[in-house]
């Protein structure tokens, strides 16, 4: 079975700070997807990435970057320069390439408050 | 503009009726989706479909109900055997199963009084 842990519940920053929200992942596929999702206080889930397993390579976006790291199985997400709009639930998901037990498993999201 | 849409925002119903949530998505994908939040938690898998005509129960498909009668459409009923169904209701959609990404709906927050 699959499973997502983001261990940080709830996170409190100052506006312009760097923040890096954590997610650590196990499966004992060799090829699987991960993502990132935001959820606003309007509450739909917005799509921030996807990686695949065989692509360790890290990604920025703007001020949005992500460290994956297959070695401690963990693929991590770091805002720069933290701005109010970024307040939201933040949530990583897992999903294996195939088998009958498949589907986008999610971790249970870390709370992310930035404050002006 | 394409996208999903969920109706009605905020459901309010009674104990012991039924309710049916709209889910409409115009990105002409194939594998639809229904997730149920509790506050503070993850999403959990209701149902999801695959294609037209052919649906799956994800992990608490109990006191819920679906079908896929059209490409565009993936209502959900919440019915009286759903023990405690007031939560956050989500739907998504994907160009294929489980690898595509999804994308999401608005959601439905339904209360049942």
């Amino acid at each position: 079975a699959q499973k997502v842990t983001q261990a940080q519940t709830e996170i409190s920053v100052v506006e312009k700070e760097d923040v890096t929200l954590d997610c650590v992942y196990e499966t004992r596929d060799t090829t699987y997807y991960l993502f990132w999702y935001k959820q606003p206080p309007s509450g739909e889930l917005v799509f921030l990435i996807r990686r695949n397993s065989f692509d360790e390579q890290n990604e920025i976006s703007g001020r949005y970057s992500w460290n994956f790291q297959k070695s401690t199985s963990s693929f991590n997400f770091t805002i720069t320069a933290s701005q109010v709009v970024d307040s939201a639930v933040y949530f990583c998901a897992l999903v294996i390439s195939s088998g009958s037990a498949r589907q986008l498993t999610f971790g249970s999201g870390t709370q992310l408050t930035v404050l002006p | 503009d394409g996208g999903i849409t969920q109706s009605p925002k905020y459901l309010f119903r009674k104990e012991g009726q039924n309710v049916t949530l709209s889910c409409e998505q115009n990105l002409n994908h194939d594998a639809m989706y229904w997730y149920r939040q509790d506050p503070g938690q993850g999403l959990r898998l209701i149902y999801y479909s695959q294609i037209v005509n052919d649906f799956q129960k994800g992990d608490i498909a109990e006191g819920y109900s679906v079908s896929r009668e059209k490409k565009e459409s993936f209502p959900l009923t919440v019915t009286s055997a759903q023990k405690n169904p007031t939560a956050f209701y989500l739907c998504a959609s994907s160009p294929g199963p489980w690898t595509d990404t999804q994308y999401f709906g608005p959601g439905t927050r339904l209360t049942v009084l």
